[in-house]
């Protein structure tokens, strides 16, 4: 039971152009979104997060976009550059009340090829 | 700063062997985890700790021991390595579960 899914395992983009990357979740109780970027033979870095309190949130050339209703989010790059081609996570972790749940939950991946 | 730090970063295992991953930070965090990726499978759980002497099962706990006697130290165990545990692991940490997790280099394992 994939709780949270990117269904696309690749984008190929123009350097320059907007790159957008999707992610969909399937548990209502996630509060909390990240996105991890990984360079083949290294650990991932973390890229942007947002909180289910908000819908938007940027970083330079980074912004998300989180949907709610739709159990959606979704990462912009803009403008693209060669070097941000690497694979992206999607991550979600659950609110706790009072539980005991302190899981991060990660989608498969997309590689994202920026074409110079 | 060393961050996390993760050793080593290469194993090759025979099928029934023992060994322990180290994972160690610096950043007095205290909410650290190991991940396993396969290709196509993205990051999965194995074990995650809230604190010193604090651990919990993650998506994929069997095979697997781990134990928190420290802050800083975070060591995943093999008890009896099987093909199906060829992967890379990675160890992470953070303040906590939903803030910006630091990462080791990665262990790619081999157990034949």
């Amino acid at each position: 039971d994939q709780q949270v899914k990117q269904n696309s395992p690749s984008l190929s983009v123009q350097e320059g152009r907007i790159s957008i990357l999707n992610c969909d979740y399937t548990n209502s109780m996630f509060d909390y979104f990240l996105w991890y970027k990984k360079y083949p033979a290294e650990g991932p870095t973390f890229l942007i997060s947002i909180s289910s309190i908000k819908d938007k949130n940027e970083d330079g050339r980074f912004t998300v976009f989180l949907n709610k209703s739709a159990k959606h989010l979704s990462l912009h790059i803009v403008p693209s550059q060669p070097g941000d081609s690497a694979v992206y996570f999607c991550a979600a972790s659950e609110r706790n009340s009072g539980g005991s749940n302190y899981k991060l939950t990660f989608g498969k991946g997309t590689l994202l090829t920026v074409n110079p | 700063n060393a961050g996390v730090t993760q050793t080593p970063k290469f194993q090759v295992l025979k099928t029934g062997q023992s060994m322990t991953l180290q994972c160690a930070q610096d950043m007095n965090h205290e909410y650290m985890s190991w991940y396993r990726q396969d290709p196509g499978m993205g990051l999965r759980l194995i074990h995650y700790s809230v604190g010193a002497g604090i651990t919990d099962q993650g998506e994929v706990p069997n095979g697997y021991n781990v134990s928190r006697s420290t802050t800083e130290d975070f060591p995943l165990r093999l008890l009896s390595a099987a093909p199906s545990q060829t992967s890379v692991y990675f160890c992470a940490s953070s303040y906590w579960v939903n803030t910006e997790a630091f990462f080791g280099q990665g262990t790619r394992l081999t157990v034949v």
